[in-house]
């Protein structure tokens, strides 16, 4: 069966810290992989999404950056975190096109300070 | 840009009565997903539609796709403090039909009062 694994669950970090979160899934072979932000009580924008290895899109303008190095990793990262970039962050895999539901991790919740 | 909104932001029931959320889209869709999030989890696939006018239910829960594939709708009868949560529509294919990308909408809150 798939899973999907996310790391690490909890973080705080200061301003201007660099952020890495990573993100794997077992047992499936060339998933789609998304990485989505929660702000507070808030709604789940998509950041970034991939449909194979080394391709990104980037949905919003913003100071973080994705990486996909291996077909069932997904890098989440920023040289500099902002206070902005506090949330909750969930990464989520699918098998793409209509018949797509997304599998989510179980999230990183992060705190900028 | 591409957005699906969800009315309303917030429903709090007495257990027993029914709840519904509402899911507009900017743009026809080629299918649509809901999800429920558990307080301090995460989203959970509960059902995808594709079909104009498609109606599906789901025990308590029915969920349906409207005849322009713009708007959608889940309604839930009798609530249960089990129905606790947020929950998400989801469109598909908003840009240029690209199924890959998911586009959430607001979300809806609902709280259930014993």
């Amino acid at each position: 069966s798939q899973t999907i694994h996310q790391w690490p669950a909890t973080l705080v970090q200061p301003v201007g810290s660099p952020l890495s979160l990573e993100c794997t899934v077992e047992g499936t072979s060339n998933p789609n992989l998304y990485w989505y932000r929660q702000a507070a009580g808030r709604g789940l924008q998509l950041l970034f999404y991939s449909v194979g290895i080394g391709q990104i899109s980037s949905e919003v303008p913003q100071n973080l950056s994705a990486s996909r190095p291996q077909d069932r990793q997904f890098i989440l990262s920023s040289k500099k975190l902002l206070l902005s970039d506090s949330g909750f962050y969930l990464c989520a895999w699918g098998t793409g096109g209509a018949g797509g539901e997304l599998f989510f991790g179980e999230g990183s919740r992060l705190t900028v300070l | 840009g591409q957005q699906v909104m969800q009315i309303p932001q917030y429903q709090h029931v007495q257990e027993g009565e029914d709840f519904t959320t509402y899911c507009n889209s900017s743009t026809t869709l080629s299918n649509i997903q809901w999800y429920k999030q558990r307080p301090g989890g995460h989203p959970v696939f509960l059902i995808q539609l594709v079909k104009s006018g498609e109606v599906k239910k789901q025990k308590r829960l029915t969920f349906q796709f409207g005849e322009a594939k713009k708007n959608s709708s889940l309604h839930i009868t009798a609530t249960q403090t089990t129905d606790v949560g947020t929950y998400f529509c989801a469109g598909g294919g908003l840009e240029a039909y690209n199924t890959d990308k998911l586009i959430f909408g607001t979300g809806t809150r609902l709280q259930v009062f014993p």
